[in-house]
Formats: structure tokens, C-alpha cells, sequence
């Protein structure tokens, strides 16, 4: 089956940096979804984006889809966005959504 | 407002018995799922439904069962045959497929005695 892998798996950063957390899959996908998985376990959607750039806010992601990668930028860093960032893919012929393996994001003030 | 709701939040089964996780929604979405998610893991499928009285295994349905009687819910039945049923349990749904954007509940924190 599909492979779904996020780097890093763990970051942490200082209130105000930016960072760039990657999902590389394995096989052509339908379309590409990124969720952040708050403290307390709600899962919020992101990000629809099967191709190109998308905004917003301080958030933006890009999908590469012919290279099998898609990029979410968080830029200045609030504690807020503490929490694990997931990427999930629906690859063709199987309507299923498949979860990477996570990126835990740990923002301190 | 509409949205996804999950009871309980917390649940305790004790050994040998069948517990029932609730999900019900108001988005008037065709496709409902159910995620399971263990400490510092991602999320693996165990069953989703497309259709009312419809439904199809995920990748981990073994000790689970459920139903779709009505579009607006999809219960989740943990039974004994499920050994190690301590997780957090996700419900989603999307308006058709998997090819549609998905959106969560609050979860559910199940636990044995």
C-alpha cells in the first residue's frame, strides 16, 4: 500500500520562528488534506490542496503532486499552533484516506 | 451550528463486555468513518460508510462492528473480541468520498478496567 511519511517528526521552536514540516507519499494520490491535532486531540482541517499553493493566514501549503510531496509553512510561530500536524492522502481506487505519521510541533514563548 | 458529535468523551469497559461509541452529525454528509489513534501514533481506518445501510471494513476493523441505520449517524460497537481496545477514537465525515474534505469530532478516550 501507500507509503505516507512527515519530517520532521518532532520540532521545536521559539515563539516568531517559521518552519516548513514535509509529507513525501509513495504512490499517486486523488487529493492531499493537512489537519492539526490540538493538545486535546481535536483534529481541525487545514488545508484541501491535491495540487498548487494555497493561504492562510500565517499558514500556507504546497502540493507538488507530480513529485509525490506537499510542504505546510508556519510562519511567526505562536504557542497556539503547539500541537501534531498530520497529512493525509487518498490515493486512486481505493476512497480511502490514508494518515501520515505525524509532525509534533512544540512552540514555547 | 453544525458539526460532528462524539459521547461519551470518556468510556471504561471492563473485560469481556461490548461498548458503544456514539457519532452523529448535522453536516448532511453522505460519508461518515471512524479512526482509531493510539499514544503518539497516527491515525489507522476501521470502518467507513459511504451510504446509508452500507458500510466497508478499513484496515483495522477486526473486534469492531457498526451501523448505518440513518445518514446522520454511525455507531461504533467495541466488542470483547477486541483485546486491546484502549485508544482514541475519531469520528469524520465528508460530504462524498475520501475525495472531499474531511472533518473531525471531538473524540472519544476509551479505556479498560
Amino acid at each position: 500500500g501507500i507509503q505516507v511519511e512527515q519530517s520532521p517528526p518532532d520540532l521545536i521552536l521559539q515563539e516568531g520562528a517559521n518552519s516548513t514540516l514535509r509529507c513525501n507519499f509513495s504512490d499517486s494520490v486523488n487529493n492531499l488534506q493537512w489537519f492539526h491535532q490540538n493538545p486535546w486531540g481535536q483534529l481541525i482541517n487545514l488545508f484541501y490542496i491535491p495540487s498548487g499553493t494555497k493561504q492562510n493566514g500565517r499558514l500556507s501549503a504546497t502540493t507538488v503532486a507530480t513529485e509525490r510531496y506537499s510542504l505546510l509553512y508556519i510562519s511567526s510561530s505562536q504557542t497556539t499552533d503547539s500541537g501534531v500536524y498530520f497529512c493525509a492522502v487518498d490515493p486512486y481506487n481505493t476512497d480511502k484516506l490514508i494518515f501520515g505519521t505525524g509532525t509534533r510541533l512544540q512552540v514555547f514563548p | 451550528d453544525g458539526g460532528i458529535t462524539q459521547s461519551p468523551k470518556y468510556l471504561f469497559r471492563k473485560e469481556g463486555q461490548n461498548v458503544t461509541l456514539s457519532c452523529e452529525q448535522n453536516l448532511n454528509h453522505d460519508a461518515m468513518y471512524w479512526y482509531r489513534q493510539d499514544p503518539g501514533q497516527g491515525l489507522r481506518l476501521i470502518y467507513y460508510s459511504q451510504i446509508v445501510n452500507d458500510f466497508q471494513k478499513g484496515d483495522i476493523a477486526e473486534g469492531y462492528s457498526v451501523s448505518r441505520e440513518k445518514k446522520e449517524s454511525f455507531p461504533l460497537t467495541v466488542t470483547s473480541a477486541q483485546k486491546n481496545p484502549t485508544a482514541f477514537y475519531l469520528c469524520a465525515s465528508s460530504r462524498g468520498s475520501a475525495s472531499e474534505k474531511l472533518f473531525f469530532g471531538s473524540g472519544t478516550q476509551l479505556s479498560v478496567l
